[in-house]
C-alpha cells in the first residue's frame, strides 16, 4: 500500500517555464512533508519541506503548496532551468520516525 | 554541515560473498540512521532503521539475517549484505537524522549511495 502517491511520472518543461509536481497522502497523522532532488548516481538532497500548519512555503524558485483538507501538496519550480533536470521525490513523515517516499518524477528542462 | 558519506561508492562482488557498506555522519552525531534500497528508476524503499547501541528495526519483508546492520557509534552505521546474490544488486542509500542542537534537528541527510553489483 503506497502511503504517498506522486504524479506525474515524468515531466518535460521548457527553460523558464513552471514545473509542477503533485503528491497526495491518506494518513492524516503525517506531520512533515519534504521534497528531495536526486541526480543520477547520487543520494537524494533535501530541497524544501513544509509542516501541515502552513499552506505555502517559498524558498527561492521553489514553492510548496499544501492543502490539508484535500491531503495534497505540490512542488512548483519557477523559471525552470536545465540544471533542475533531476528526479524529484515527495515524502511524508510522522514525527520524523519513518519517511514514506512517493514514486518519483523525472523532470527534464529543455534549453 | 550535515554531511553523510558512504563507502564504498560502488562495489562488484561474486555471488556468495559478503559485502560491507559504511555510512558516516561527518559533522554531526546521529543516534538514528536509515538504510534504503533503490532499484533503477524507482523510489526509495526503507529497509531498516538503525539505532545507536541497539538492534536495528527491519521493515516487513527485509531479511534480518541477510542484511546485517550495526550502529556501533554515533557517527557510523554499517550494512553487511551476507551471501550476496545477483538479485541483491541495487543502489543502497543511507541517511542520518540530525540530532538536537542543530538547526536542522530531526531532518534526514542522505549519503551519496553505494552501487552494489553481484556477479
Amino acid at each position: 500500500q503506497q502511503q504517498v502517491k506522486q504524479s506525474p511520472q515524468s515531466l518535460i518543461v521548457q527553460k523558464g517555464g513552471i514545473s509542477i509536481i503533485n503528491c497526495a497522502y491518506e494518513n492524516t497523522a503525517f506531520d512533515y512533508f519534504p521534497w528531495y532532488q536526486q541526480f543520477p548516481g547520487k543520494g537524494p538532497a533535501l530541497l524544501i519541506a513544509i509542516r501541515p500548519d502552513v499552506s505555502e512555503k517559498k524558498e527561492g524558485r521553489f514553492t510548496i503548496s499544501f492543502n490539508k483538507s484535500a491531503k495534497q501538496f505540490s512542488l512548483h519550480i519557477m523559471d525552470s532551468q536545465p540544471g533542475d533536470s533531476a528526479t524529484y521525490f515527495c515524502a511524508a513523515s510522522i514525527a520524523f520516525n519513518k519517511f514514506y517516499f512517493g514514486s518519483g518524477t523525472k523532470l527534464n528542462v529543455k534549453p | 554541515g550535515a554531511v553523510v558519506s558512504q563507502h564504498p561508492s560502488w562495489v562488484i562482488c561474486k555471488s556468495g560473498t559478503s559485502v560491507k557498506i559504511e555510512c558516516r555522519s561527518l559533522d554531526f552525531q546521529a543516534t538514528t540512521m536509515f538504510w534504503y534500497r533503490q532499484f533503477p528508476k524507482q523510489s526509495l524503499m526503507l529497509m531498516a532503521t538503525s539505532n545507536e547501541g541497539s538492534k536495528a528495526t527491519y521493515e516487513q519483508g527485509v531479511e534480518k539475517d541477510k542484511f546485517l546492520i550495526n550502529h556501533a557509534s554515533l557517527t557510523l552505521s554499517t550494512l553487511t549484505v551476507t551471501s550476496a546474490h545477483p538479485e541483491d544488486s541495487s543502489f543502497y542509500i543511507c541517511s542520518a537524522r540530525a540530532e538536537a542542537g542543530k538547526s536542522s534537528y530531526n531532518e534526514q541527510f542522505f549519503g551519496p549511495g553505494t552501487r552494489l553489483t553481484v556477479l
